[in-house]
């Protein structure tokens, strides 16, 4: 079945320093991809989203990649300040799914001063 | 403008008693609804979705329900909760249709605790 999962449980950086979440999926026919943030309480916010027809998508100070190869992709976040300190969450669907988004358990990011 | 309410935000009930958390969504018509719950330092698990009033799907088993009476509210609930019911649970919508047509917009949460 569909699975998306993340390698890393928690990853601390230092403020200024670029940061990798990364997150793999099991289904090759996932074709839409969504990185979420979630601070403390509340609930999920979008940052950005990549389908399968594309390996690249940039945003302000993110950017996400996409290896239908190894089925693998990754959140990079540039420049990385305090306010950046939440959960991230990668998400799949299918074509089709209602946006059907299946998340992984979530990547706790930590910027220290 | 968008918006999506839900309520409410925090939650304490005892076992076995009843439960209804309410979801609605403003500025947008025909929206797909979802609400998800998410255990503590987990993932978020869908567990019901809807393309329409009165439609819809239950993703998991489980001790809960969900209603749409009209377009824009969504309604979880139970009859008798269980200790394994407590978590936060997330009511989201996106853009109506049967395409993945982008992001999915969460509520606030509710969270909720079974004693």
């Amino acid at each position: 079945g569909e699975s998306v999962g993340l390698h890393l449980p928690t990853l601390s950086v230092q403020e200024g320093d670029n940061s990798i979440i990364n997150c793999a999926y099991s289904n090759s026919a996932s074709d839409y991809f969504i990185w979420y943030k979630q601070e403390s309480g509340k609930g999920p916010q979008f940052i950005i989203d990549i389908r399968s027809n594309m390996d690249k998508r940039q945003g302000q100070r993110v950017t996400v990649l996409l290896n239908k190869t190894v089925k693998h992709l990754s959140l990079q976040i540039a420049a990385t300040q305090p306010g950046d300190s939440a959960v991230y969450f990668c998400a799949g669907a299918l074509s089709g799914g209602y946006n059907k988004l299946i998340f992984g358990a979530g990547t706790r990011l930590a910027v220290h001063p | 403008s968008q918006t999506i309410h839900q309520w409410p935000a925090t939650l304490v009930q005892p076992v076995g008693s009843p439960l209804s958390l309410e979801c609605t969504v403003e500025g947008t018509s025909n929206p797909n609804l979802y609400w998800y719950r998410q255990a503590a330092g987990r993932g978020l698990q869908l567990l019901f979705y809807s393309v329409g009033i009165g439609q819809i799907s239950s993703e998991v088993p489980q001790n809960l329900s969900a209603s749409r009476p009209q377009d824009r509210q969504f309604i979880l609930s139970s009859k008798k909760l269980l200790l394994s019911d407590s978590g936060f649970y997330l009511c989201a919508w996106s853009v109506g249709g049967t395409v993945n047509t982008g992001e999915l917009f969460f509520g606030e949460g509710s969270r909720l605790t079974v004693l």
